[in-house]
């Protein structure tokens, strides 16, 4: 696509259910990353893929939160059982190139913004 | 541990000059990037730096001295539309961006 596609855009989910956010990056771009920025914040890191693999889950604040990306385009980030502090706005970005590639441009995507009761 | 500095507001007005500073301490370092994030929009790229110096494009210039751990983004001519939050990130060791907290820019007519 034209740019980053993340859905849904907005979710409001009850405690303990498990929730489904889905980014389809650029096509052709390589990196997929899964950020958390809250209000004021910069953007705080999760997990990234270079093309199907994870290459780095160290960002994900616990075993409750998964990310996958089975073909190499879109991914998939879960939360299960959902607490009232996984309350956030979710962003995916996307670059053409291999992360540790020169001037690694990441082009974002609105975010999903997820509030959990 | 590791970490970015950046004010976290400025005001300037209309028309004139105003520069972010950026301070990092990082295991490593792989380049800095500047982005631009509007109130409720996704941030968008601005500048990279990687080698000491100036980098001029068109009203925004980004300048870096890495034996310093330091930054600044300078934007002329500022308009009402240069509003927004200015992030600095760091690219450490590891090839992961260390992102700071943000300047939000307050432009007065």
């Amino acid at each position: 696509g034209a740019g980053v596609s993340q859905s849904p855009r907005y979710k409001v989910t009850k405690r303990g259910q498990d929730v489904a956010l889905r980014c389809d990056p650029i096509s052709g771009h390589v990196s997929l990353y899964w950020y958390r920025q809250a209000l004021g914040q910069g953007p705080e890191f999760l997990t990234y893929f270079n093309y199907e693999a994870q290459q780095d889950k160290s960002g994900l604040p616990n075993d409750r939160f998964s990310a996958e990306r089975p073909e190499g385009s879109i991914s998939t980030l879960t939360i299960q059982r959902t607490e009232q502090r996984d309350s956030a706005m979710y962003r995916c970005a996307s670059s053409l190139a291999n992360s540790d590639s020169g001037a690694n441009v990441l082009t974002f995507g609105a975010g999903s913004r997820l509030t959990v009761l | 541990g590791q970490n970015i500095d950046q004010p976290t507001e400025m005001t300037a007005t209309e028309g004139a000059i105003v520069q972010i500073n950026c301070t990092y301490q990082t295991s490593g370092f792989n380049g800095l990037f500047w982005y631009q994030q509007h109130a409720g929009e996704a941030p968008t790229f601005l500048s990279y730096n990687v080698l000491d110096g100036l980098e001029e494009k068109g009203r925004f210039s980004s300048f870096l001295s890495r034996s310093k751990g330091y930054s600044y983004l300078l934007l002329k001519e500022l308009q009402m539309k240069d509003s927004a939050s200015y992030l600095c990130a760091v690219r450490d060791s590891n090839y992961q961006l260390i992102w700071g907290a943000g300047t939000k820019l307050i432009i007065k007519p």
